[in-house]
Order: structure tokens, then sequence, then C-alpha cells
């Protein structure tokens, strides 16, 4: 199957600081991307979706200047984590849909990202 | 908004036997793909199986089928001959086309398979 791969897979930072995480689709390109967030034992919430070359839609309650996605290429999307506090420590994942098979096309998920705020 | 409900926390099966896991939905959309998925420990999200709501015929995936009720908006997951790696969180999931077809999750079943 396809593969998405997101870097890093783990990061610790201190509050305040600004964090990047990437996800890459390897072998297709992949006009719209999905955000995930998880916390310990729950659910994927659905953060926001982003299509290539255009703003992000962020769903209801997340904060787009807290979380900034940008999806500048086919194959690459980036969550920045701005501003930084314990609260947003977090599982992130990401998932990617291969442009070539249209709007009901099979998701490929990122190995996800650890992300620890001290 | 859609919403998919999970009811069953915990659920435990023996080697070898059979398991339902159960999801049911509300939706107002007629046209929608469901799914299910599985996350082992590492975390990895892994399509276990999809289901097009215009299609009558239950998915089948050699031993994972679902019982798909669409008037009782039902779409349950049963795995048979169970294995030891089977373990994992399941979840349920919905999309259609007022989302642009992300995925909107369940909360998740955590399945124990004992020897």
């Amino acid at each position: 199957g396809a593969v998405v791969s997101q870097h890093p897979s783990w990061v610790i930072c201190k509050s305040g600081t600004s964090v990047k995480i990437e996800c890459r689709s390897l072998d297709f390109q992949a006009t719209t991307m999905f955000w995930y967030r998880q916390f310990p034992k729950q659910s994927l919430m659905l953060m926001a979706t982003s299509n290539e070359g255009s703003k992000a839609t962020y769903e209801q309650g997340v904060e787009k200047d807290k979380f900034l996605i940008n999806h500048a290429s086919l194959t690459l999307s980036t969550l920045t984590v701005t501003s930084a506090h314990p609260e947003d420590s977090s599982f992130y994942i990401c998932s990617a849909r291969d442009g070539g098979q249209g709007a009901t096309g099979e998701l490929f998920f990122g190995e996800g990202s650890r992300l620890t705020v001290l | 908004a859609q919403t998919v409900t999970q009811s069953q926390p915990e659920m435990s099966v023996q080697e070898a036997e059979t398991v339902t896991l159960s999801c049911t939905y509300d939706t107002s959309e007629s046209d929608y793909y469901l799914f299910w998925y599985k996350q082992p420990p590492s975390r990895q999200m892994i399509l276990v199986i999809r289901q097009e709501a215009y299609k009558q015929q239950n998915a089948t995936e050699n031993r994972f089928s679902v019982n798909f009720q669409k008037a009782a908006k039902s779409f349950s997951l049963k795995i048979s001959d169970s294995q030891l790696g089977d373990a994992a969180m399941y979840f349920c999931a919905y999309a259609g086309v007022d989302s642009g077809y992300a995925l909107n999750f369940g909360k998740g079943t955590s399945l124990l398979v004992t020897p």
C-alpha cells in the first residue's frame, strides 16, 4: 500500500517554543491531508483538513493560530504547534488521500508524532 | 454532524473463537462510507475493512466481516478464528460528503485475545 511518513516520531520541547511536524506521502500525490489528535486511551479527533495550495479548514474548537497547517506541495503537509504548552502534549496523526483515487479514495496514515511539552 | 458510537470499551475473546464488535452511527446523508480500523500498540492505524453505504452486500476480508444494517444504522465487525495478533484498539469510522470524506471515529473498543 501507499506510504505516509511522519517526522519526528517523538519530540520533547520546552513550554513556549514552537514545534513543526511533517507529513509526507512517499509514493503518491496527496491532494488532501487530514490532521488528527489523539490523547492517551482516547479516539482520534479531527483537527483540520488541508488541501494542497489552499488554506486549511479547521474543526470547531481548534485554534488555527495555535496549530498552523501548511500544505504547500502535493507530497508534504506540516503542522506547527506554536507557543506550545503542556496541555498540547498529545499524539498527532496525519492521513493522506491519493488524489488519483478521487474524493472517496483510501486514506493512508502516518506513524504518528508524540509531542511532549515540558 | 455525524456521530459514531462504540458501546463496548473493552472486549475479550479466546484464541480461535469469534468476537463481534458493535458500532452504531447517526447521519442524514445518503452517500457515505464506513470503516473499521485497528490500532495496535505501535499506534499505526491499519484499515481492516471498508463498506460503501450503497452496497447491500456485507464486506468481508479474510477473517473479518461486517454486518451492515443500513436502516438501523448499525455496522458491527465480526472477527473469526481470533489470533493473538488481533489484540488492539478497534475504531469504527464514518466518512461522508459533508465532511469531505474525512474520517469521524468512534471512541474505540479495546480487544484482548487470551490464549
